[in-house]
């Protein structure tokens, strides 16, 4: 699986868009962007995932550069709830395992 | 989403014990389950991929004879930690991925809720 790169941490007020970065300058033509976030003390939960064009959900926004060697994911509305260590993972689908890095550490504050 | 559960959400077990820790998905069918550890301040590092039917697949480092996994059946996968001693003390969650026809159509995993295991 190609590897990224995110922000250690980040800092966004309350009710603003929350924009998140990934590099991923190595991925390779089959392998899809996967987003997921971990809440303190709570398994991950899947976000968004895409494979060159952009997506949206109920839950947020995912931007894939035309290149594919960055995205972001966009929280429009960040809530306090909205707090969490945020992970951009690059696999094929039907990968095996999704290996986390550090992911960045999102705080949203009023 | 998909749902996976895992139970118990907290243990607590003296060293010497082991601990048997459930993952079930509740509503597909899960041909794949991964077992990740994650101690505090640390991502999840992957300690084990477990097919329905067949023996568990440990990542480097994971001593197979001390995390034993069992994956019986397509919506139950366990994990056991024999022996446990106070390193042991982590964080353990589950993920599973359905079939090709399943849930998880371009294989995005679906995450339990987590164990937290404390060994006195």
């Amino acid at each position: 699986d190609a590897k990224t790169t995110q922000p250690t941490s980040m800092d966004c007020a309350e009710g603003r868009a929350a924009n998140l970065p990934c590099n991923h300058s190595t991925i390779s033509g089959n392998e899809y962007v996967y987003w997921y976030r971990q809440i303190h003390s709570q398994g991950p939960q899947y976000i968004i995932h895409g494979l060159k064009n952009n997506e949206t959900n109920e839950m947020a926004s995912l931007i894939i550069t035309e290149d594919r060697k960055s995205s972001t994911l966009i929280l429009p509305h960040a809530t306090l709830r909205d707090t969490a260590v945020y992970y951009c993972i690059v696999r094929v689908a039907y990968g095996y395992a999704l290996n986390f890095g550090k992911g960045t550490s999102l705080l949203v504050t009023p | 989403g998909a749902v996976v559960s895992q139970h118990p959400s907290r243990v607590i077990c003296k060293s010497g014990t082991s601990v048997k820790i459930e993952c079930r998905s509740l509503d597909f069918q899960a041909t794949t389950m991964f077992w990740y550890r994650q101690f505090p301040k640390q991502s999840l590092m992957l300690m084990a991929t477990s097919n329905e039917g067949s023996k568990a697949t440990y990542e480097q480092g994971v001593e197979k004879d001390k995390f034993l996994i069992n994956h019986a059946s397509l919506t139950l996968s366990t994990l056991t930690v024999t022996s446990a001693h106070p390193e042991d003390s982590s964080f353990y969650i589950c993920s599973a991925r359905g079939g090709t026809s399943g849930l998880s159509n371009t294989g995005e995993l679906f995450f339990g809720e987590g164990s937290r295991l404390t060994v006195l």
